[in-house]
């Protein structure tokens, strides 16, 4: 099984400021034959259900605000919310699909308000 | 809309079984890969279970055997059955849409809770 470690397990930045989350995956979640990463990222804000972020390590899902951002490849990944609002207050989590249909999530950061 | 609407939770003895059903609406069921996650209190997330277009059907190691997901395309319903349950299978269970093995929309969750 790849295993998911999330770093850190949480943070308190002020609002505006930049939150940096960080993802590493046990082995390499970069498929060779298409050049892409399998890494996905969630959140999940108090009391709510999870909602996809990013796919693909980098590619932003419809509608979602472009203050989120993804990087990385391999086994290192990033999320990182460039100015942080109020409603980004929430759980945040990484998702690994190289071995689907068996999939596996990091831990989790939790964001919270300085 | 796009809704998912799970039920069927509640509280059960160890050894005891449960089926939850995930409603959905906006989209058809049976033309979607759909799966279920589950959350510990408190704690982080875990794929369960994922059923393909084509019936095709996978579990996570510590549900194997005990857990069967399915879905009636009359009813546009997806099913998780648990039997055998354990107390560490305590957790809200979401429905999710899968799509290219990411998981949106969610539904809300429904909480099952496994103790004597």
């Amino acid at each position: 099984d790849i295993v998911m470690t999330q770093s850190p397990d949480s943070l308190a930045v002020s609002l505006g400021e930049r939150a940096t989350i960080n993802c590493k995956s046990s082995q390499s979640v970069l498929y060779s034959s298409n050049d892409k990463n399998y890494l996905a990222w969630y959140q999940q804000r108090p009391g709510q259900p999870p909602k996809l972020l990013i796919y693909g390590a980098s590619t932003r899902e419809s509608g979602v605000p472009d203050r989120f951002s993804g990087s990385g490849s391999g086994t290192d990944f990033t999320l990182t919310i460039s100015s942080l609002q109020a409603e980004d207050v929430a759980v945040y989590y990484c998702q690994q699909y190289y071995t689907t249909p068996a999939l596996t999530f990091g831990g989790g950061t939790k964001v919270e308000i300085k | 809309e796009v809704q998912l609407v799970e039920s069927g939770g509640g509280l059960i003895q160890p050894g005891g079984s449960l089926r939850l059903s995930c409603a959905v609406s906006g989209f058809t069921v049976s033309s979607n890969y759909m799966s279920w996650v589950r959350q510990a209190p408190g704690k982080g997330l875990e794929w369960v279970s994922v059923i393909y277009r084509a019936g095709s059907t996978y579990y996570a190691d510590p549900v194997q055997g005990r857990f069967t997901i399915s879905r009636d395309d009359s009813k546009n319903t997806l099913y998780l059955q648990m039997n055998s349950l354990r107390v560490e299978d305590t957790a809200v269970y979401y429905c999710a849409r899968w799509i290219q093995s990411t998981l949106e929309p969610w539904g809300q969750g429904t909480l099952v809770t496994v103790s004597s």
